[in-house]
């Protein structure tokens, strides 16, 4: 039983480049969340989807950022017209029942603008 | 609103010695509390949790923690740790829809 896989693993754009980093939950699980780790700090939620819905994008930028969790494929956090703060590892997780059970986490996604 | 306090964010100890890593939380409502560790360069992985029930959680790799509603904390110990627990450990708690993390505690295992 696969984890949660995250792809690229490490991915370097330059500023003003699109930057799209995707997410296949663990099998069974229809709950996806994402999480940026910038340098020292720790996670900061992004945003909650479930198959085809956004639940919870508080945490969000305004602007540039998007995600999706399609019906079929994977989930899809895509950050438009990249600056040099976006820098910083994206973590996926995924869960079978909604957040109070705990995540799976995958291994991130380093995300480099230069 | 809710937040998570981890109290140190460096904990350095020798192997062998006991260790805890203490973390608090603020909210008005019931929560559910959690402990990850991260090695470098890697995702996160669930050390244990607390949902209900006894307040003393085991988790994986030999540690265990406490929860006490009274302080509001939620602590984090193992009795013997070793150079391979040299991670960063982050306390989260659950409400609503999503985990909020605390900023991380560094344990540092010196030989």
């Amino acid at each position: 039983n696969a984890g949660v896989m995250q792809n690229p693993r490490h991915l370097v754009r330059r500023r003003g480049q699109e930057a799209r980093l995707r997410c296949s939950p663990m099998k069974g699980h229809s709950h996806v969340y994402w999480y940026r780790q910038l340098p020292e700090e720790g996670l900061k939620f992004m945003v909650y989807l479930q198959k085809e819905n956004i639940i919870d994008e508080s945490g969000m930028p305004k602007e540039r950022f998007s995600a999706e969790f399609p019906k079929e494929g994977p989930s899809i956090l895509r950050i438009q017209q990249v600056v040099r703060g976006d820098s910083a590892a994206y973590f996926c997780a995924s869960s079978p029942e909604g957040p109070n059970y705990g995540y799976t986490f995958g291994s991130g996604t380093r995300l480099t603008v230069v | 609103a809710q937040s998570v306090t981890q109290l140190d964010s460096q904990v350095p100890v020798f192997e062998e010695a006991p260790v805890e890593l203490r973390c608090n939380y603020s909210s008005s409502v019931s929560v559910y509390l959690f402990w990850y560790v991260q090695y470098p360069n890697q995702g996160l992985q669930l050390l244990l949790k607390y949902l209900s029930g006894s307040t003393l959680v085991k988790g994986i790799n030999g540690f265990e923690a406490e929860f006490n509603k009274s302080q509001t904390s939620f602590h984090l110990r193992k009795p013997s740790v070793h150079i391979s627990d040299t991670a960063e450990y982050f306390c989260a708690v659950s409400e609503r829809r999503q985990l909020t993390f605390g900023s991380g505690t560094q344990l540092t295992v010196l030989p």
